[in-house]
């Protein structure tokens, strides 16, 4: 079974701080993404990298594929009030269908 | 571009009674659609792979007769649960991927609120 390790799975930091949040599995993917998800909504995607060792940044967020395409990370800069929410990795699959492995989510809260 | 809307966004329905809820890819046509589960602060539990034209994929532990997937078209998914009872109650969230020789990448719509009493 194909898991994905996501951490940590809560987070509540102040207004400025850095934070990363990690994926990591033992399985490679064919690519991986991150979402972002509001109360009561669907997940919004972030972000898709599918090259081992792509560094991918979307204003201060910065995301990178391990160079084995086995872990990810999600690093926040300075970081606002507007970025709390769920985060999500999800990994896809080698195969047919192009599932999607899911990790657990990290609850972000960042205090005004 | 890759927009996904799902009908209705939330319903309420009494015990026994059947619910559809309607997954629409806007401005591409999804070869392929997904149906996910989600409780609270939780994260997405597939339920279902839909593939146009051919018979869903249930994951393990999944009911088919229970949960019935339609994806009679490039652009629609359907998901109809039959004779919903209170533990039904859940945030169901739909997603579709482009064409083969696209990317993994899936887009979810907004999520439907069910609430069986």
């Amino acid at each position: 079974t194909q898991l994905l390790e996501q951490s940590p799975q809560f987070l509540s930091i102040q207004e400025g701080e850095n934070l990363t949040v990690y994926c990591n599995s033992s399985s490679v993917f064919s690519s991986l993404q991150w979402y972002r998800q509001e109360p009561g909504e669907g997940p919004v995607l972030l972000v898709t990298v599918v090259t081992g060792g792509e560094v991918k940044k979307l204003k201060r967020l910065t995301f990178q594929f391990g160079d084995a395409r086995k872990d990810s990370s999600l690093h926040i800069t300075a970081a606002q009030p507007g970025d709390t929410g769920l985060y999500l990795c999800a990994g896809a699959k080698l195969g047919s269908n192009y599932q999607l492995i899911w990790g657990a989510g990290t609850k972000l809260i960042i205090k005004p | 571009g890759a927009v996904v809307s799902q009908h209705p966004s939330w319903v309420i329905c009494k015990s026994g009674t059947s619910v559809k809820i309607e997954c629409r890819s806007l401005d591409f046509q999804a070869t392929t659609m997904f149906w996910y589960r989600q409780f609270p602060k939780q994260s997405l539990m597939l339920m279902a792979t839909s593939n146009e034209g051919s018979k869903a994929t249930y994951e393990q532990g999944v009911e088919k007769d229970k949960f019935l997937i339609n994806h009679a078209s490039l652009t629609l998914s359907t998901l109809t649960v039959t004779s919903a009872h209170p533990e039904d109650s859940s945030f169901y969230i739909c997603s579709a991927r482009d064409r083969p020789g696209s990317t993994d990448t899936q887009y979810f719509g907004p999520g439907t609120r069910l609430t069986v009493l």
